[in-house]
Formats: structure tokens, C-alpha cells, sequence
């Protein structure tokens, strides 16, 4: 069984450019996540989708920061315009239901030059 | 504000060791204690703890939940140099449908020949 899939596994743009990241998760998998660790930092949780639907957003830093799981399958993260501090690591998790495990994919490596 | 605490930060040992690594927490509405295992990618799900003093077993790994001392240790015996990782603590927080996990910094572990 394929496990989550993230797509690119690394970018570097320019401050101001925009990007958008891939998560594919594990087939059958309803629960959607997305974390970012910024460097010295802890994993830290972004939002969480149960099918197409946002059902937790509290993380998202602020709006130049949009997520979406159209069809209920894998999900983009766009950041637009990017700055320098959203440079990190973007990991995508998911799981069977609300509650069980949490799989985690290898993450995007984003660098803001 | 939820929080998770791992020590030590890193660790050397020589192969044969046995390591404990530890984790505190303090958070709200807690349902699951998770530890992960993060080599060079994706991080790796090794254990869901959610019952106080039921140890979890896997082979040379094993951790126990303390929900009275909001703690939890992982064990590693005879160890080898593929165990050396960052080795990562993170709790769950569920309340309703929503559930998102907080993780520490992480402990990393290098196992030496």
C-alpha cells in the first residue's frame, strides 16, 4: 500500500512568488493534515480536512496561506505571496478516521530567498 | 497553550546500549500519545499510547503512558545503528470531530559501532 505522497520534495523561490504544494494521502484515508516545521522549531499543526470539508484551520498562519481538498482526495497548500519566514518544512499526515493514527508523507522543503 | 517537552535533545550511545527517551506534556483535551521516528524523510509512526501503565511493545522498542505525571518514556534495549534518528513525542488533542497533534522538538539519537 502506497503511503502519503507530498509533492515537490523541495522548492526555493523568490520572496513574493507564489507556491503550491501536493499532498496525496493514503487511499481510503478521509482525514487530511498539513504541519510545517520552521528550522529550530517544532512540527506544528496548520489545518485538518475530513473529506473536501476544512474542519480545523486554527493553525493557518494567515491568508496569503490557502488549502484545499477539492473532491475529497489530495489537497494543495498555496502560499501567495511567500516571505521569508514561511520557509520550512511542510509535512502532510493522514489518517483512517478523526482519532487514529496519523501517517505522516516526507515533506516539501520550502525555502524564501 | 499545549506542550510537549522531550529530553534530552540529542543523545550518543555505542551499539548495545539501551537508551530511554523522554517526553512531557501538558494539553487539553488529550486522547493519544504518539512517538515517531523520523530518519532522513517521512516520519515514521512507531507507537499510540492511551491508557496510564499499559506498556507497547515492538520488538527492541517499548513505551509506557503516565496519565497521572503527563509523561511518557520510550525504550530502546540493545541498540543498533539503525536506530539512530530523531525520535519524535506528540500528543493528540481532540475535542468533537476536531483532532490535531502537538508535537516536541524532538530527541536525536546516534548510535555509534
Amino acid at each position: 500500500e502506497a503511503g502519503v505522497t507530498q509533492f515537490p520534495s523541495h522548492s526555493v523561490i523568490e520572496k513574493g512568488q507564489t507556491v503550491t504544494l501536493r499532498c496525496d494521502p493514503i487511499s481510503g484515508h478521509d482525514n487530511l493534515y498539513w504541519y510545517r516545521r520552521v528550522m529550530g522549531k517544532e512540527i506544528k499543526f496548520l489545518l485538518h480536512f475530513v473529506k473536501e470539508s476544512k474542519q480545523d484551520e486554527s493553525g493557518m498562519p494567515n491568508n496569503r496561506f490557502l488549502a484545499e481538498r477539492t473532491g475529497g482526495t489530495y489537497s494543495t497548500l498555496k502560499v501567495q505571496p511567500a516571505e521569508l519566514e514561511d520557509s520550512g518544512v511542510y509535512f502532510c499526515a493522514s489518517s483512517q478516521g478523526t482519532g487514529r493514527t496519523q501517517y505522516f508523507g516526507p515533506g516539501t522543503r520550502l525555502l524564501v530567498l | 497553550e499545549d506542550k510537549v517537552v522531550q529530553s534530552p535533545l540529542s543523545l550518543v550511545v555505542h551499539e548495545g546500549d539501551t537508551v530511554t527517551l523522554n517526553c512531557s506534556y501538558e494539553v487539553t483535551n488529550f486522547r493519544s500519545l504518539l512517538w515517531y521516528k523520523q530518519e532522513k524523510k517521512a516520519p515514521t509512526f512507531l507507537f499510540m499510547l492511551t491508557s496510564s501503565g499499559i506498556e507497547k511493545k515492538s520488538g527492541r522498542l517499548s513505551s509506557i503512558l503516565d496519565k497521572k505525571e503527563l509523561f511518557s518514556i520510550l525504550n530502546i534495549t540493545a541498540t543498533q545503528t539503525g536506530d539512530s534518528a530523531v525520535y519524535l513525542c506528540a500528543v493528540e488533542a481532540y475535542t468533537g470531530a476536531n483532532s490535531k497533534l502537538t508535537f516536541g522538538k524532538g530527541i536525536t539519537l546516534s548510535v555509534r559501532p
